[in-house]
């Protein structure tokens, strides 16, 4: 399995409170991304990476921010978390090589629940 | 807007049954397609096909992708119950890569 790992795995928090979910890597792999699964939704972009300091939006970006300042870790923080950001939060990790694409692969995800 | 839309959302098949799953997409700039199998965990890889009409196979399963007609289909033959889970396929976007778009996914029950 790919070293991936996400902290916390499960939170509780209130309304109006900052948030900030972690992924690490030990693959040193250059694209790291931010998920979440809804029912319906399958899985929706967040945020991704493609190398230190530089990010992009997905699709379902507003209320959310990331950093990433080594390789191996990208951030997703609420800023103030809402009821409607209750949800299943995977971190994903690619790589290319020599111009081929390759898979993703997953973090073990974290379960937020927003009160 | 870009689509990748699965088909059927989800399915109940007895054991031994073979699976048909259906993926199209309307992507403006399409670099690759993948399958994944999801339990009640994170998502696992199957397959990612770029070419058209070459099937890929892996056991019980295989894929193929048809880029003029912009879909794929995931076959699962002799069906068995660790086969139940969510199939998720997603699309690699070539004008701005590493961004990766899922479908809603399929839900296979496979029933004893």
């Amino acid at each position: 399995d790919a070293g991936i790992t996400q902290s916390p795995r499960h939170k509780v928090t209130e309304t109006g409170t900052p948030v900030t979910l972690r992924c690490h890597q030990t693959e040193n792999h250059r694209y790291m991304y931010w998920y979440r699964q809804d029912p319906g939704h399958g899985l929706r972009l967040i945020h991704y990476s493609y190398g230190v300091k530089d990010t992009d939006k997905g699709e379902v970006s507003d209320g959310y921010s990331v950093s990433r300042s080594k390789t191996e870790d990208f951030l997703l923080t609420l800023e103030s978390a809402t009821s409607s950001q209750t949800s299943v939060y995977f971190c994903a990790i690619s790589e290319r090589m020599a111009g081929e694409d390759n898979e993703q692969f997953f973090g073990p995800g974290t379960r937020l629940t927003v009160l | 807007e870009d689509k990748v839309v699965q088909s059927p959302l989800s399915l109940v098949v007895h054991e031994g049954d073979t699976v048909t799953l259906n993926c199209s997409y309307e992507v403006t700039n399409f670099r690759s397609l993948l399958w994944y199998k999801q339990e009640k965990k994170a998502p696992t890889f199957l397959f990612m096909l770029t070419s058209s009409g070459i099937e890929k196979k892996s056991g019980r399963l295989s894929s193929i992708l048809d880029k003029k007609e912009l879909f794929s289909i995931l076959n699962i033959t002799a069906t068995q119950t660790g086969d139940s889970a969510v199939y998720l396929c997603a699309v690699i976007h070539s004008d701005s890569w590493g961004k990766f778009q899922f479908g809603a996914g399929t839900q296979v029950v496979v029933t004893p």
